[in-house]
């Protein structure tokens, strides 16, 4: 069955620190999704990527970057000189193959950024 | 605004009542998925819909039930409440099969319920 671990339950970084949130994923497919979700204080989930299995090339979208490693099932998430603005919790989400069509997520990351 | 709505906000009942929560998804999307997020559960996967069809169950209770509406708008149906079914319950929609846009999920700013 499909999982996805994020191992790190909280994280605290002072601002313009960089930080690096972890996502481990176990499935038995081989094509497959991965997406991070970011929930604010104010409740919304908000996308941020989604990724395929065949898609490995790493992606940077401003202060935001994100590493798919299929050797290990890793699709980590790094802040880049991190914001008070950034302080919420993310998710990273795993679709796999096949009909099912719905979203496993992991517990999720509280990233905290002190001023 | 994402473009999914979800009514009410937030609800407040006491246990044993019935609530229905409320859905509307992104215009032209025709999957409608409900998910459940509570304290000690995280984000859980209730049921999905596709154009008024069931096509997924999840970790839904015998006491809870949806359906989706020719209008593609989905109702939460749940029943006998109790204290540990207060959670923040999302709405998400996404694209038709086959027209790339089925992984595009979506998500509505969720329902809080909150049984006492």
């Amino acid at each position: 069955a499909q999982k996805v671990t994020q191992a790190q339950t909280e994280i605290s970084v002072v601002e313009k620190e960089d930080v690096t949130l972890d996502c481990v994923y176990e499935t038995r497919d081989t094509t497959y999704y991965l997406f991070w979700y970011k929930q604010p204080p104010s409740g919304e989930l908000v996308f941020l990527i989604r990724r395929n299995s065949f898609d490995e090339q790493n992606e940077i979208s401003g202060r935001y970057s994100w590493n798919f490693q299929k050797s290990t099932s890793s699709f980590n998430f790094t802040i880049t000189a991190s914001q008070v603005v950034d302080s919420a919790v993310y998710f990273c989400a795993l679709k796999e193959g096949g009909s099912a069509r719905q979203l496993t997520f992991g517990s999720g990351t509280q990233l905290t950024v002190l001023p | 605004d994402s473009g999914v709505t979800q009514t009410p906000k937030h609800l407040i009942t006491a246990t044993g009542q019935r609530v229905t929560l409320r859905c509307s998804p992104r215009s032209g999307d025709l999957s409608v998925y409900w998910y459940q997020q509570s304290l000690d559960q995280g984000l859980q996967f209730l049921i999905h819909y596709y154009n008024g069809e069931e096509r997924a169950k999840g970790n839904i209770l015998e006491r809870f039930s949806a359906q989706q509406f020719p209008d593609l708008h989905s109702e939460l149906n749940l029943s006998s409440l109790e204290l540990g079914d207060s959670a923040l319950y999302f709405c998400a929609s996404s694209g038709g099969f086959g027209t790339g846009a089925e992984y595009g999920y979506t998500f509505g700013s969720g329902t809080r319920l909150t049984v006492v």
